[in-house]
């Protein structure tokens, strides 16, 4: 089993839509989730960290349930820019602190 | 937000020839950095975590003796592919973590082609 699962997509979805994305952790001692978006051919970026009382930026919404050991992201009233690869991130228990990456689902926000 | 800068962004060599990579943080100090690689389609795999003064750790199946990493300073790590072949065509990215931070900002990658 993958340490970080995501549903590869594609989604796409027209403009003004909502979309979420989940993704499931199998490490249950993992300490710090984020999800980062990548752009075809760029870095990943961080978009936002993931706390366990959920937490909000404009129009993106992150989730964490500990106990089904699930992060989720919502999008709404999607934009055009939106489109990307969407990147779930934990940071497992340990003292090394490395990212983990989910292999990503891939957005397209159509006009 | 922090910046982390590479050089070169897209190489193009001679299989058997060595490439370099650098990996700079120009705005902060980083304890640790980190070098990945990514296949097209597929998610950033970590290769090996490298700490400032001391032997870079390896990921199980990253050959050290391939990939050479040094982080001499606190500002600077570099990735050398030795000998490099056509398989080893890949996008590098490096990224920076400060001191007390969970916190890892990526370089913008290097694109190597090996023919």
């Amino acid at each position: 089993r993958k340490e970080v699962e995501q549903d590869p997509g594609p989604f796409n979805v027209p403009e003004g839509a909502t979309v979420a994305f989940n993704c499931t952790y199998s490490n249950s001692a993992s300490q710090s989730f984020f999800w980062y978006r990548q752009d075809c051919r760029k870095e990943p970026k961080l978009l936002m960290s993931v706390y366990s009382s959920g937490n909000e930026d404009g129009r993106f919404t992150a989730q964490l349930n500990r106990a089904s050991q699930y992060i989720s992201l919502l999008i709404r009233d999607s934009k055009l820019s939106d489109s990307a690869t969407y990147l779930c991130v934990v940071i497992p228990s340990g003292s090394a602190r490395q990212l983990t990456f989910g292999s990503g689902t891939q957005l397209t926000v159509l006009p | 937000g922090a910046v982390v800068s590479q050089h070169p962004s897209r190489v193009i060599c001679k299989s058997g020839t060595s490439v370099k990579i650098e990996c700079r943080s120009l705005d902060f100090q980083a304890t640790t950095m980190f070098w990945y690689r990514q296949f097209p389609k597929q998610s950033l795999m970590l290769m090996a975590t490298s700490n400032e003064g001391s032997k870079a750790t390896y990921e199980q199946g990253v050959e050290k003796d391939k990939f050479l990493i040094n982080h001499a300073s606190l500002t600077l790590s570099t990735l050398t592919v030795t000998s490099a072949h056509p398989e080893d065509s890949s996008f590098y990215i490096c990224s920076a973590r400060g001191v007390g931070t969970d916190t890892q900002y990526f370089g913008p990658g290097t694109r190597l082609t090996v023919l």
